[in-house]
């Protein structure tokens, strides 16, 4: 399985800012997800995270709120942008190992917007 | 939208039984299919994946996968408190570009 980095593994931040989250991956991989998992809730997919190409973002998540990078097969970002409260939750970051198909995550971020 | 379902719980199960966990899906078109373990304020852990019909053992775990009755199963021997935590059952869909999409979770207690 992939070793996957997540950073930062939580933070506290204001009404109308903007976060970035990091996710560093220590093997190459092809399909990268993120997801949001809110208090006492499942997994909900916010978008696929392709190399050199936009994200596919899933329904009712848009590139202008969730902006995802993804410069190489290692490393990708999510951004929550103009944080609202209702953005408080766990962040996942995802990969899909080779062969398998085995999806594996990081650590999460805490996202709490006061 | 495709869908998997489980029940969410509590379920409660004393120290060394069997609990069995159920999950069903709906997209007849899923392909492979998994087991996560999440204790609270962590991540999810891949337990088991199974990708055909039948029984998969690994230790005291068993996937039980049905793909004409869109059913998979997780059967926990010898139920230990430390197995006290959500498990959370996924399927990969076929809609659209390649996903994975999680079910609600189940949360388990096992009781000392």
């Amino acid at each position: 399985s992939a070793v996957i980095s997540q950073k930062p593994s939580r933070d506290i931040c204001q009404r109308g800012t903007s976060l970035t989250i990091q996710c560093q991956v220590d093997s190459q991989v092809t399909m990268m997800f993120w997801y949001r998992q809110q208090p006492g809730q499942s997994l909900t997919l916010i978008a696929t995270a392709n190399q050199g190409s936009e994200a596919t973002y899933e329904s009712g998540f848009v590139i202008d709120k969730f902006p995802i990078s993804r410069p190489n097969l290692t490393f990708s970002t999510l951004t929550v942008s103009n944080m609202s409260p209702e953005d408080s939750s766990i962040y996942l970051c995802s990969v899909a190992g080779t062969g398998t198909g085995e999806l594996f995550f990081g650590e999460g971020s805490r996202l709490t917007v006061l | 939208q495709k869908e998997v379902e489980q029940n969410s719980g509590p379920l409660s199960v004393p120290e060394g039984a069997i609990a069995s966990l159920n999950c069903t899906y709906s997209d007849r078109g899923s392909q492979s299919f998994f087991w996560y373990r999440q204790y609270s304020g962590k991540s999810p852990e891949l337990i088991m994946s199974i990708y055909s019909n039948g029984d998969k053992e690994d230790g005291r775990f068993t996937a039980q996968l049905n793909k004409a009755s869109q059913y998979v199963s997780l059967l926990i021997r010898d139920s230990q408190p430390s197995d006290s935590a959500t498990y959370l059952c996924a399927a990969t869909s076929t809609s659209g570009t390649y996903k994975y999409i999680f079910g609600t979770g189940t949360r388990l207690k096992v009781l000392a």
